[in-house]
């Protein structure tokens, strides 16, 4: 089945523990994306990556980190969280460019962070 | 002003009502623009792509207005199922920043018996 998978789909945990929430897509798409989103501020986009080694900041990248190393992963690392960054995050892919192509979006990852 | 901008409603409808929602956009240059649904607590899915020329499918007329810069979504013969947050979205001109994307912050939808 062609799916987006993040994991995991919920997580609790503190301020200043790093962690890393993955998504991996089984479509071969070249385009990844990560957006979270918040009451009253819908979908607001962190980091895209255009192919295997090509990433870019979107509208919101402050304390998140990606890597694209290969096709089919986007890793968001949070290296720091802190509460300001408990949200519904989502991962989306594309077979190519967002312009051109529907966006395919994972299940979601609620992260609470205290 | 926001990039991208919709009424957040909540829009309350009655079976069979006939509705739109309007999604502006600031920059003028905006290559492609989307509709997309999301239903509670669920992942974004696309309704519909909206082309210079709009675009029916079903029910839903999807319209583009390049002069005065918005977009519209209009439901005809609401369903219940029609219940949920409709996204609407811009893409860049080519150029830098060519693979960001801009979601307006979703209208709501509420259609009752």
């Amino acid at each position: 089945e062609a799916q987006v998978t993040q994991n995991p789909r919920y997580l609790i945990t503190v301020t200043g523990k790093k962690l890393t929430v993955t998504c991996s897509q089984n479509m071969n798409h070249e385009y990844m994306s990560w957006y979270r989103q918040d009451p009253g501020l819908g979908l607001r986009q962190i980091y895209y990556s255009m192919n295997v080694e090509v990433t870019d900041k979107g509208d919101v990248p402050e304390g998140y980190k990606v890597s694209r190393k290969e096709k089919r992963n986007f890793p968001l690392i949070l290296e720091s969280p802190s509460p300001n960054q408990t949200s519904l995050y989502f991962c989306a892919s594309s077979v190519g460019h967002p312009s051109s192509y529907e966006q395919y979006f994972g299940p979601g990852t609620r992260l609470t962070v205290t | 002003r926001k990039e991208v901008e919709q009424d957040p409603g909540p829009f309350n409808v009655p079976e069979g009502a006939t509705v739109a929602f309007n999604c502006t956009y600031s920059n003028s240059a905006s290559q492609s623009f989307f509709w997309y649904r999301q239903d509670c607590r669920k992942e974004p899915k696309l309704l519909m792509s909206v082309y210079s020329s709009g675009n029916e499918d079903g029910r839903f007329t999807a319209q583009l207005n390049r002069a005065s810069q918005y977009i519209s979504l209009l439901i005809r013969d609401s369903k219940l199922s029609d219940s949920a947050t409709y996204l609407c979205v811009a893409t860049p001109p080519r150029g830098t920043s060519y693979g960001k994307l801009t979601f307006g912050q979703g209208t709501i939808l509420t259609v009752h018996p």
